[in-house]
């Protein structure tokens, strides 16, 4: 049973640039939900795909978007980046919408100057 | 008002110390309670769920209090290898409701 991989670990962008962060999900896992922590923070919900659709998004402006794949891996795009957006970002994936418990990613790092 | 408010220490204590951490949350409709544990620069793992009845696991007892959206931890002959941050996490009862994490606790426990 593998657990839950992202990628890159560690990013360094530009504002205004676009990055997309990985995330493949534990083995058998059809939910795979997003956060967002910054420093010094708890971390916050971004969106959650359930089977390839978005079910659930927090409070995160559109330029922040996801896919979820056939094998149920996910992907975050973060469109025209700002420097408040230097966090780390944890994917967790879990059963059925969490109903079973998470785990998560170690997360990937990204600064943006 | 924060939906999940903790104090976020930091709490210095020494080794063997009993340590408690209270957490409040807002939504009554909060279904599920955890107590997740993050250290440096990691991502967060879960320590405990918390049930209505409370619960322990070895040094480690959770209490949940519906009334006053109430939720504790309480460490028992804290050692060096528990200095991390303690994170309240509360989820509502339908399917597509994230957990929702508190800022966090920080403990140092001091040799």
């Amino acid at each position: 049973e593998t657990g839950v991989t992202q990628s890159p670990t560690h990013l360094i962008k530009t504002r205004g640039q676009q990055v997309t962060l990985r995330c493949s999900s534990q083995s058998g896992h059809n939910t795979v939900s997003w956060y967002q922590q910054a420093l010094g923070q708890g971390p916050q919900f971004i969106f959650q795909y359930y089977r390839e659709e978005e079910n659930g998004r927090g409070n995160f402006p559109p330029r922040f978007s996801g896919l979820q794949f056939p094998n149920y891996s996910s992907e975050l795009n973060v469109n025209a980046l700002e420097l408040d957006d230097s966090a780390l970002y944890l994917c967790a994936s879990s059963l059925d919408w969490g109903n079973y418990g998470y785990t998560f990613g170690s997360g990937t790092r990204l600064t943006v100057v | 008002r924060k939906e999940v408010e903790q104090d976020p220490g930091p709490f210095n204590v020494p080794e063997g110390a009993t340590v408690a951490f209270n957490c409040t949350y807002s939504n009554s409709a909060s279904q599920s309670f955890f107590w997740y544990r993050q250290d440096c620069r990691k991502e967060p793992k879960l320590l405990m769920s918390v049930y209505s009845s409370g619960n322990e696991d070895g040094r480690f007892t959770a209490q949940l209090n519906r009334a006053s959206q109430y939720i504790s931890l309480l460490i028992r002959d804290s050692k060096l290898s528990d200095s991390a941050t303690y994170l309240c996490v509360v989820r509502g009862n339908s399917g597509n409701t994230p957990l929702v994490f508190g800022k966090g606790t920080r403990l140092s426990v001091i040799a």
